[in-house]
């Protein structure tokens, strides 16, 4: 079985700033994907970035980035030039592939950002 | 649709009492997911569906839950004699097919139960 760590409850940044969230994950699969997910008051849950575990290359997506670090089951979310609208809470969510998978997400307990005008 | 939708928004239930939640996935979108979001906890995978294929009810906690998806679409995803640790938000997912899902499911709103 798998199991994601947020060990962030809560992280505040004011706007304009970068914050870095962090995420563990522990697993005995090797193909996989890792995401992060937000989640704003209307509750539905927007995809924000992925990585495919067989690259070795960081994903990133605008203002967003991760460092995904295989050896040591470490994905960080980096959000860059943080806006007000970034204000969600924050899943990263883990999910295995190939056979026998049912491409379910196992996810964190979250992290709260706050971004501060 | 345009969107993953999900009913009612808001529910408010009596302990003991039985409760219906509905998901209308986007249209052909053939994996659907239900998942639990209890107070200061990550989602928690309940139930998938894709296509006609036996669902995998391995996150169901306990009996009193269950779910169907009719014609390959709408799912309802039942309590019965509901209990208040059953108080969380109920999430539906869906995605093309089972693979798609890891270019990201579309979730919906999600119905949000208070059992009192």
């Amino acid at each position: 079985a798998q199991t994601v760590t947020q060990s962030q409850p809560e992280m505040s940044v004011q706007e304009a700033e970068t914050v870095t969230l962090s995420c563990t994950y522990d697993t005995s699969e090797n193909n996989y994907y890792l995401f992060w997910y937000k989640q704003p008051p209307s509750r539905q849950m927007i995809l924000v970035i992925r990585q495919e575990a067989y690259k070795q290359q960081n994903a990133t997506e605008n203002r967003f980035s991760v460092n995904f670090q295989k050896a040591a089951k470490s994905f960080s979310l980096k959000i860059s030039d943080s806006q007000l609208g970034d204000t969600a809470m924050y899943f990263c969510a883990f999910m295995k592939i190939g056979g026998g998978s049912n491409y379910k997400l196992t996810f964190g307990k979250g992290t709260l950002l706050t971004v501060n005008p | 649709g345009a969107g993953v939708s999900q009913s009612p928004s808001n529910k408010v239930t009596e302990k003991g009492k039985d409760v219906e939640l509905r998901c209308d996935p986007i249209s052909g979108h053939t994996a659907l997911y239900w998942y639990r979001q209890s107070l200061g906890q990550g989602l928690e995978f309940l139930i998938y569906f894709q296509g006609n294929s036996a669902p995998d009810k391995s996150g169901l906690p306990s009996d009193r839950f269950s779910a169907e998806r009719t014609g390959g679409s709408v799912s309802t995803l039942t309590i019965q004699r509901t209990q208040q640790e059953d108080s969380a938000v109920y999430l539906c997912a869906s995605s093309l097919s089972y693979g798609l899902g890891l270019y990201g499911y579309t979730f919906g709103s999600g119905t949000r139960l208070t059992v009192v």
